[in-house]
């Protein structure tokens, strides 16, 4: 029953540094997110994909990048991390049949993001 | 401002008693889901809530969907420490790809 798996779930970056957020699931969703959550702000979209080797912007996409290879698995990759990217991320996967139809996300246990 | 609010922000109840947890759009409801969040940990799914007037239980917790007034209610009868967590309510756009957008959260804390 693993679901939604995230790694890292702990990690600290310096300014300028880059590194990749894993995100891997094993329900055959064809629906993937990225989330960031911030203290009192909610969750915030960030990229999401329909499918393999289909991807787009969420409301907060600057600073971030995403591939979707397989349906497994959709890395985020932060390139030349800021302290504005410190928060809590967040994947998500479900299956869809699209607009107005059923959409039930599950969640990974989160990875918690410093960047000093 | 945000398109789904929240109320209250945060809530302390002492163990046993009944609360309610509100969600409102600012926008037509395609759709309301609810979560709950533990601290450290991703959020759980609920209930889902597709159309005007319909209610579901899971345990003691009750979620309505009002779809005129676009909001939807959650309530926790006879409250335990194990209800303690962030509620989050998410609600889907119909057009596009049927992203889901969220509210800011209550923090509800039981003291037993």
């Amino acid at each position: 029953n693993a679901g939604v798996t995230q790694t890292p779930k702990f990690r600290i970056l310096k300014i300028g540094q880059s590194m990749t957020l894993q995100c891997t699931q094993d329900m055959n969703h064809n629906y993937m997110y990225w989330y960031r959550q911030d203290p009192g702000m909610g969750l915030k979209l960030i990229y999401y994909s329909v499918g393999a080797g289909i991807t787009d912007k969420g409301e907060v996409p600057n600073g971030y990048n995403v591939s979707r290879s397989t349906t497994e698995d959709f890395p985020l990759r932060l390139e030349l991390a800021a302290p504005s990217q410190t928060s809590v991320y967040f994947c998500a996967s479900s299956y869809s049949e699209g607009a107005g139809a059923k959409n039930i996300q599950y969640f990974g246990a989160g990875t918690r993001l410093s960047v000093l | 401002s945000q398109e789904l609010e929240q109320s209250p922000q945060s809530l302390i109840v002492q163990e046993g008693k009944n609360l309610t947890i509100n969600c409102t759009s600012s926008k037509t409801l395609y759709g309301l889901y609810w979560y709950k969040q533990k601290y450290g940990e991703g959020l759980i799914f609920l209930m889902m809530l597709q159309k005007g007037g319909e209610e579901k239980s899971h345990e003691k917790i009750t979620a309505k969907l009002d779809e005129k007034k676009q909001q939807s209610s959650l309530h926790i009868t006879a409250s335990q420490p194990s209800h303690a967590g962030i509620y989050l309510c998410g609600a889907a756009r119909k057009t596009g790809a049927n992203n889901l957008f969220f509210g800011t959260g209550t923090r509800l804390t039981v003291i037993p």
